[in-house]
This record gives structure tokens, sequence and C-alpha cells, in this order.
């Protein structure tokens, strides 16, 4: 089976821009959640979407979105770049709530 | 809330020399321990989960014992090898939520 794979690996943009992260889940996973990796703050949660709806959400600005498909594939977007969004971000799916979350590669974005 | 602690790096070793790196962590409830590992440029990877008290799990030679009295969820392995050089995280989920928190993350360096 496929892992999780995550569009683009890398990507550079400017402050006050914004971004479109890709992640496509294992076949069969329905759940998919995003979290933010920095050397500072470690890696944090940003939000887990089930069934094309948002399910959980951690503690980010309302910058910070994303969405789900009827085929499970996700995207989050971040709008107005700032310089502390750089970063990489992974994506992780799993079967349903409660089951082991299976990670990407990540993005990692640098904004400048 | 939730919240995990773990033993902060870095942690250097010679081949062959015994691994611990602690975790401990805060919960309600009866959560799912997990460590994952990423290498470099790479995304996080499950090395090894477990899901009720006294649980043992393992994987390539590392072990850890869900120990609900300590609340540890402490990762061993015998003997290390250089490839597994890493940083290893330990992390939580509460029940039938896909809110992960994980600890800072340890880097282990292993010397030939």
């Amino acid at each position: 089976k496929a892992g999780v794979t995550q569009t683009p690996r890398y990507l550079i943009k400017t402050r006050g821009q914004q971004v479109t992260l890709s992640c496509s889940p294992i076949s069969g996973h329905r759940s998919v959640s995003w979290y933010q990796q920095t050397p500072g703050q470690g890696l944090q949660f940003l939000f887990e979407y089930f069934s094309e709806t948002q399910r959980n959400k951690g503690n980010f600005p309302g910058r910070f979105s994303g969405r789900q498909f009827s085929n499970s594939r996700s995207e989050m977007n971040v709008s107005t770049l700032e310089l502390g969004d750089s970063a990489l971000y992974l994506c992780a799916s799993s079967l349903e709530g409660g089951e082991t979350q299976y990670f990407g590669p990540g993005t990692r974005l640098l904004v400048l | 809330g939730n919240s995990v602690t773990q033993m902060e790096g870095p942690v250097t070793l010679s081949e062959e020399a015994f691994l611990t790196i602690n975790c401990t962590y805060t919960a309600t409830g009866y959560p799912s321990l997990f460590w994952y590992v990423q290498y470099p440029g790479e995304g996080l990877q499950l090395l090894l989960k477990a899901t009720k008290a006294d649980d043992k799990g393992s994987n390539k030679g590392f072990e850890a014992t869900y120990r609900k009295e300590t609340t540890s969820f402490h990762l061993e392995k015998g003997s290390v090898q250089v490839s597994d050089s890493a940083v290893y995280f330990c992390a939580l989920r509460a029940y039938n939520n896909n809110d992960m928190r994980f600890g800072a993350g340890t880097r282990l360096t292993v010397k030939p």
C-alpha cells in the first residue's frame, strides 16, 4: 500500500503571499491531520478532517485553514504568510478516530 | 490538558551501548502512547505503540512499556547501531481523538 504523500516537498514564498499544501492519505484512510513542526515549538497540531468535516482544531490563527475532499485528500491553506510560518508541515492519516496515525514526508515551507 | 515530557538531548552513544529515553505523560483517562522516529529530511515513522496499561510495544529491537502507575513510557534498546541515529518523539493520543500531543523530541547520535 502506498504511504501518505505530500506535495510539494519544498516551497519558498514571500511574506504576505498565500500557500496551499496537499496531502493524499493512505488508501482507505478517512482521517487526515495536519501538524506544524518548528525547532522552537516542536510538533503542534493544526487540525483534523474526517469525512470532509473538520473534527478537531489546534490553537492556530484563522490564517490557517484546510479542507478535505470526498476522496479523503486534504489541502491546507495559509494566507498572509509571516516569517514565523516557516516550518515543516506534516500530514498524517488514519482509518478513523482512535487509530494509529501514519505520517507523510512533509512539506518544507520557507517564508522570506 | 494532555501533555508529554521527554528527555531532551542530544544523546550520544557508542555502537552497541544501551539506550533509554525517558518519557512521562499527563492525561485524563486512558490515552494511547506512541514512539515515532524521524530521520533527517523525512517525516515521522511509527516505531511502536501501546494502547493500555502494562502493554509492551516493540519493534526493531526497541521496547517501551505503558506504566500507568508512573505515567511513563520509556524507550529502550539493548544495543544501538549507527543506523539508529535519528530524532525520537514520544506522543500520546486521548481515546477516540486524533489530537496527538508530542514531546519535544530527543536527538540520538550513535558513533561507531
